[in-house]
């Protein structure tokens, strides 16, 4: 099955910048959506289709995707930022249609 | 406004069969392009995707899980429920219900439920 792999932490001081990977096989050929998860909080979508922002989500949220990774970049970071955060791709080439990445933790210095 | 609640047992014992309930408001499990998922995460682990119905009553299951779920859908109540049997200690983990969004390439659970945490012991 496929198989998604991110680094298990980022750091990061306020009013830098987060770059978090999501590695994957060819993962440029497919759809990635990123997902905020705060301590004791269900997760919220904060990118999809790569790139994509739904309502709400601040633009200093911006993904990119090519190759064999696809990155969440966080500008001007903020505290409230520090989160858990998965990437997700749909595989129909396989069983496991909604696969998850293994999660990185970003945390604000 | 789009929610979702999880509802079910906390404690379950080993063996026996869990059953969660997706109570959703703001959307039609009858519109194109729609589906609920179930997710789950056990303490301090990655997310895990368990199974999920499309609004054509169409099914798909973890393939590591797939012997242990049912998943269906009442659509007039607004509801989806995921039925797993055999519960292990293992199985332990918060569920979250969500909805899935489908656009042929492009899948992605927008917004989830709150969750909710099972524990199995005896």
């Amino acid at each position: 099955s496929y198989v998604l792999t991110q680094p298990p932490s980022v750091s990061v001081a306020p009013g830098q910048t987060a770059r978090i990977t999501c590695g994957g096989n060819n993962i440029g050929s497919k759809s990635v959506h990123w997902y905020q998860q705060k301590p004791g909080q269900a997760p919220v979508l904060v990118v999809y289709d790569d790139s994509d922002r739904p309502s709400g989500i601040p633009e200093r949220f911006s993904g990119s995707n090519s190759g064999n990774t696809a990155t969440l970049t966080i500008s001007r970071v903020e505290a409230g930022d520090e989160a858990d955060y998965y990437c997700q791709v749909w595989d129909s080439s396989s069983d496991l249609y909604y696969v998850f990445g293994t999660g990185t933790k970003v945390t604000v210095l | 406004q789009i929610t979702l609640k999880e509802s079910g047992p906390t404690l379950v014992k080993p063996t026996q069969t869990l059953t969660l309930t997706c109570t959703f408001s703001g959307f039609s499990l009858s519109t194109s392009g729609v589906g609920v998922g179930w997710i789950r995460q056990p303490p301090g682990k990655a997310l895990e995707w368990l199974a999920l119905i499309y609004w054509d009553d169409d099914k798909r299951y973890s393939p590591s899980l797939k012997s242990r779920l049912t998943i269906t859908k009442d659509t007039s109540k607004n509801q989806v429920v995921l039925t797993m049997t055999n519960m292990d200690p293992v199985d332990t983990a918060t569920y979250y219900c969500a909805r899935l969004l489908w656009f042929g390439d492009l899948n992605w659970f927008d917004p989830w439920g709150q969750g909710t945490l099972v524990t199995v012991s005896s």
